[in-house]
């Protein structure tokens, strides 16, 4: 059964690091591509960007380029999603989700993380 | 960037038809998923490649994709479909991922 995983819910303040998970089972990890979506509370589904396990080729979405920074492990199967400075705007649940080649869809999610980012 | 304009909300009577649009520049050129997401829960996929459906998901879930607008059609609408449903595609040039504003499917 493929399944993503997700780190549990996140509490920081603003300016602190945050680096959020996503493990992988069920399925050939390295044939996949893992990607990153959010939601601001009552918002729509925003896409983040995407990564591919085998050379950790990432694409970012412009919006969050420069902003948070997708990685890798294969050992553990697990992909991230990090935060060096964190604010109160990134408050907002993560979700991963899986695909396979473009223009394929994303086709099995995780359960979602929630970080919310408040002093 | 590619830009997806969803309704902001449709509603229908339970058992009637019903057809939430996503228009986009070309938008046939393209792939077009969907996701029903219902609350407090994560997107699921309901069609792919504009119109083949996943496993598990019923007959009832349709798509078509012509000209400059996708829709998500929903036969026979019951309480259990409302829900918010995002239209979403690949830019083709840099493998971008873009989501459409997402319409909630009210049942009255």
């Amino acid at each position: 059964e493929v399944q993503l995983v997700q780190s549990g819910a996140e509490v920081r303040e603003p300016g602190e690091s945050l680096k959020i998970s996503c493990k992988a089972s069920g399925y050939s990890f390295h044939t996949y591509w893992i990607g990153w979506v959010r939601q601001m509370p009552g918002k729509g589904l925003e896409w983040m960007g995407i990564i591919h396990p085998v050379d950790s080729d990432t694409r970012y979405s412009p919006s969050f380029q420069g902003q948070v920074t997708i990685s890798v492990d294969n050992f553990v199967k697990t992909a991230y999603l990090q935060w060096s400075s964190l604010k109160a705007s990134d408050t907002a649940m993560y979700y991963c989700a899986r695909r396979s080649t473009s223009p394929a869809p994303l086709d099995y999610w995780g359960q979602g993380t929630l970080v919310t980012v408040s002093s | 960037s590619y830009v997806l304009t969803q309704p902001p909300s449709v509603s229908v009577v339970p058992g009637e038809t019903a057809r939430i649009t996503c228009g986009g520049n070309n938008i046939r050129s393209k792939s077009v998923h969907w996701y029903q997401q219902k609350p407090g829960q994560a997107p699921v996929l309901v069609i792919y490649y504009d119109s083949d459906r996943p496993s598990g998901i019923p007959e009832r879930f349709s798509g078509s994709n012509s000209g400059n607008t996708a829709t998500l059609t929903i036969n026979r609408v019951g309480a259990g479909d409302e829900a918010d449903y995002f239209c979403q595609v690949w830019e083709s040039s840099s493998d971008r991922g873009v989501f459409g504003g997402g319409t909630k499917l009210t049942v009255l």
